[in-house]
């Protein structure tokens, strides 16, 4: 257990819907990173987080949002779902001045 | 852009052998992180090793040490004694490092080792 959680661990849903993904880093930490885990594009990285400020941004769709709040976690929004959203998505968190990104479990999402 | 390349989509090694799985790597960076990351079938991301660039001594975690060959761009991976539960995609990672703070990771695209009993 890395002490990174997600929920939901599941979620199926249809194309053109909305759903939220949740993040809760490990105790300590202020950097959240979301990854996207897919057959076709492998694992990619997506956004990070540091303190509440958006500090990196990878290859995110503009239909993807993601946000931190004060407590820490973070929620990874995703809208207009196509089926090639299906894939599972990663929360990692690193603590100040570490290099060591620690995973969470992920979010299988499945759009039908 | 950094790359990185996992040559071997696949391996498959007997019990208590020692196998070894490489990486390749392309930055202009002088300063990063190598890591490995093992995915077994839970699909939970286990870090399994790292390696910080301006360290010429190769890490060592246990049963799992690395190759580390700057010059090269080369960060192999050596599991010795494996087990059955060393059954998993192995994912070479590389991140740059920028003043201080993290950064985000690219990864490979894995090999998946097959422990056989």
């Amino acid at each position: 257990d890395s002490g990174v959680t997600q929920t939901p661990k599941h979620l199926i849903t249809a194309t053109g819907q909305r759903v939220t993904l949740r993040c809760s880093p490990r105790s300590g930490d202020l950097s959240v990173y979301w990854y996207q885990q897919s057959l076709d594009q492998g694992l990619q990285f997506l956004i990070q987080y540091y303190n509440g400020e958006e500090r990196a941004k990878g290859n995110i769709l503009e239909r993807f949002s993601a946000q931190q709040f004060p407590d820490l976690h973070s929620e990874l929004n995703l809208s207009s779902l196509e089926l090639g959203d299906s894939a599972l998505y990663f929360c990692a968190s690193s603590a100040p001045g570490s290099y060591e990104q620690y995973f969470g479990p992920g979010t299988r999402l499945t759009v039908t | 852009a950094q790359t990185v390349t996992q040559s071997q989509p696949e391996m498959s090694v007997q019990e208590a052998e020692t196998v070894t799985l490489s990486c390749t790597y392309d930055t202009s960076e002088n300063n990063y992180y190598l890591f490995w990351y093992k995915q077994p079938p839970s699909r939970q991301m286990i870090l399994v090793i790292r390696q910080e660039a301006y360290k010429q001594q190769n890490a060592t975690e246990n049963r799992f040490s690395v190759n580390f060959q700057k010059a090269a761009k080369s960060f192999s991976l050596k599991i010795s004694d494996s087990q059955l539960g060393d059954t998993a995609m192995y994912f070479c990672a590389f991140m740059n490092q920028y003043g201080g703070a993290t950064n985000k990771l690219i990864f490979g695209t894995g090999t998946l080792l097959a422990v056989q009993p």
